[in-house]
């Protein structure tokens, strides 16, 4: 069965970076986008950035374009989230989550994981 | 970006009562709409897909329906695990976006 775990989350002051990290199991990684799903306490789930099977195409939320990158490796089944230049509200509970096909854009999100929290706060 | 908004954003409601979750998109997104479970404390678990299509393993009782810009998931029959939040979210254009919930609990 596909498995999902995130790591890397923690406390930062803003202003700092951390990077996130999702490693999958049970399933073909290299054949299935991937994104980046986040919640902040109480409140909604907020899509934050994808990216296509073989890396060559990634998308961003307005909210973090320019200070997030998203990658990943095919030979490790992993996921990342470099998250820089953070703010208070970048505090959330990061999700990676797998698309349904190929390409992030298009589908559902059919697998995700238990979640890392980030804590921005001086 | 396209808007989704779900109403009623709580409701409460009892075990065997039939509940209705509306998502209207702001603008047209054929049928490129999910559906999603949430309980407190969990990651999100996929419903309904492609507005209609019942996730493997999901329960009958769960049904969706719509397309263009409204849609709307049916509980036929509310059950106690049911008690949660529901999500919808489209996949017709980045940037991806969701609904802002409607939570269900016990009345």
């Amino acid at each position: 069965e596909a498995q999902l775990v995130e790591s890397g989350g923690g406390v930062v002051r803003p202003g700092g970076s951390l990077r996130l990290s999702c490693a999958a199991s049970g399933f073909t990684f290299d054949d299935y986008g991937m994104s980046w799903v986040r919640q902040a306490p109480g409140k909604g789930l907020e899509w934050v950035s994808g990216i296509n099977w073989n890396g060559g195409t990634t998308g961003y939320a307005d909210s973090v374009n320019g200070r997030f990158t998203i990658s990943r490796d095919n030979a490790k089944n992993s996921l990342y989230l470099q998250m820089n230049s953070l703010r208070a509200e970048d505090t959330a509970l990061y999700y990676c989550a797998s698309s349904s096909g190929s390409y992030y854009k298009l589908g559902y999100f059919d697998y995700w994981g238990q979640g890392t929290l980030v804590t921005v706060s001086s | 970006d396209i808007q989704m908004t779900q109403s009623p954003s709580s409701l409460s409601a009892s075990v065997g009562d039939r509940v209705t979750i509306t998502c209207r998109a702001s603008q047209r997104i054929s049928s490129y709409l999910n559906w999603y479970q949430q309980k407190p404390g969990k990651a999100p678990k996929l419903l309904i897909y492609a507005a209609s299509s019942l996730q493997s393993g999901v329960p009958s009782r769960f049904s969706g329906s719509g397309s263009g810009t409204d849609f709307t998931l049916t509980i036929s029959s509310l059950q106690p695990e049911d008690f949660a939040t529901y999500y919808c979210q489209q996949s017709y254009s980045t940037p991806l976006t969701f609904g802002g919930g409607t939570r269900v609990d016990i009345k």
